[in-house]
């Protein structure tokens, strides 16, 4: 059981928008930056979105990320095939000390 | 470039010893966090520790301590993650992970090591 809730999958079509959200708590996403994980099949997890809305270099402005009170948000439009991945939110969570990580989401692009 | 590489694949039987290591390269290795993630087969991902290389101070999720050592050898910028005693249950891919220097993200990922421990 993961301390923040995500969907188990998403799908949407080529050159759709989709929107993959991470539910938590006041000791963690309420009051931590959110971070969202990229992980491609196969291949070892990259950081997209920090500190719940800056990308990291390299990453497309076709990803973005939001924070609302205890939830946060990963945006992705003009989907690609290329997309398909599972995607993970992760925080600190202050009660736990202890990172804190979502399910993970299965992106399908149809 | 910024790179971790990690030490290959192990296969090791429950009760036995082990150490895998991550070595970075092309950034200053005492200025970021370098920590560990458990990925299990199939499942999603779980931090298990981290640790600052500057003065060895290593920092445990609560799942995981007591149960692995992290350590850090700077003269080589490496660190590594033990274990006394396999189990099992151990089996999963472990991605070393570095921690941006004014954010808790995990900016740069290691390829993984797989590590299987049959019973």
């Amino acid at each position: 059981q993961s301390v923040l809730t995500q969907p188990p999958s998403v799908s949407a079509a080529p050159g759709q928008k989709v929107a993959i959200s991470c539910s938590g708590t006041s000791s963690n996403i309420g009051n931590n930056y959110v971070s969202w994980y990229q992980q491609l099949p196969g291949t070892a997890p990259k950081v997209l979105i920090y500190d719940n809305d800056k990308r990291p270099s390299g990453v497309p402005d076709r990803f973005s990320g939001s924070k609302s009170g205890t939830s946060a948000t990963l945006g992705i439009t003009g989907l690609q095939s290329g997309d398909e991945a599972d995607y993970y939110c992760g925080t600190w969570d202050t009660s736990l000390s202890d990172v804190a990580f979502g399910g993970g989401t299965k992106l399908t692009v149809l | 470039e910024v790179e971790l590489v990690q030490s290959g694949a192990e296969v090791k039987e429950a009760g036995e010893s082990l150490r895998i290591s991550c070595r970075g390269s092309g950034y200053t290795f005492t200025n970021n966090w370098i920590g560990w993630v458990r990925q299990m087969p199939g499942k999603g991902l779980q931090w298990v520790g981290s640790i600052d290389p500057s003065d060895s101070y290593p920092n445990f999720s609560p799942s995981f301590r007591g149960r692995v050592i992290i350590s850090v050898d700077k003269s080589i910028s490496s660190a590594y993650l033990q274990w006394s005693s396999l189990k099992a249950s151990d089996t999963a891919i472990y991605y070393c992970v570095r921690r941006h220097a004014k954010s808790e993200t995990f900016d740069v990922w290691g390829q993984g090591t797989v590590v299987t421990v049959s019973s």
